[in-house]
């Protein structure tokens, strides 16, 4: 079946701008996290949503940040007024139960690489 | 603070040969360990998990141990080839959400 997909693959903006990033989970998965990859760093956790629970935004670094998730299955990350340093691979993961404390399996997707010059 | 290290940024060794993938960890408590294999420009792929009352887990060409007194998960992959280059990673759970690590990206040499 179709994995995680995630859109657009590329961005390219300009500082100051709004940008949106989108992701679609595997079909039947009730959680939903993203991340973001900097050159040379570890994953860095974002925000999390697990079914029709509040979410787990304790990972956004800023108020610039924000995402939201429509009828428990597509997301969008919205990042306003980008900066220089959000520049990064976002990455989005699913995952069927979505109980980090159990040890579910995330699935990702092939990211979007983001740059504001 | 939690940090979780892996030993070295990139490894370096020839094909047939076994690589081992270090991940340590302080001022943490898993219940679990994953490790990831990611390939340039895609997202991390799923390996295998081992719980912190496992010592050992296998699948196929690799192996992951777990030492909770150390703090420490040791990654092999046996009779290594080109194809498994790529960058690995390890992540610790089970207090909310997944920490990763760096990773280490290994190139394997033919």
């Amino acid at each position: 079946g179709a994995g995680v997909s995630q859109s657009p693959s590329n961005k390219v903006t300009e500082k100051g701008k709004d940008v949106e990033l989108r992701c679609d989970p595997i079909s039947g998965h009730t959680a939903l996290y993203w991340y973001r990859q900097s050159l040379g760093q570890g994953l860095e956790f974002l925000i999390y949503f697990q079914g029709n629970s509040a979410p787990d935004k304790s990972g956004l670094p800023s108020d610039r940040f924000s995402a939201e998730r429509t009828g428990g299955s597509v997301s969008t990350l919205t990042i306003q007024r980008t900066q220089q340093e959000d520049s990064a691979v976002y990455l989005c993961a699913s995952s069927l139960g979505g109980l980090a404390a159990q040890g579910e399996t995330q699935y990702f997707g092939p990211g979007t690489r983001l740059l504001v010059l | 603070s939690q940090k979780i290290e892996q030993n070295s940024e990139a490894l370096n060794i020839q094909e047939g040969k076994t690589a081992t993938l270090t991940c340590n960890y302080t001022n943490y408590s898993p219940a679990y360990l994953q490790w990831y294999r990611q390939d340039p420009g895609r997202g991390p792929v799923f390996l295998l998990l081992i719980r912190e009352n496992e010592k050992e887990k296998r699948k196929e060409r690799l192996k992951v141990t777990f030492d909770t007194t150390l703090k420490q998960s040791l990654f092999h992959i046996t009779a290594s080839q080109p194809a498994d280059s790529a960058t690995y990673l390890c992540a610790l759970g089970g207090q909310g959400n997944l920490i990763f690590g760096k990773g280490t990206k290994l190139s394997v040499k033919p």
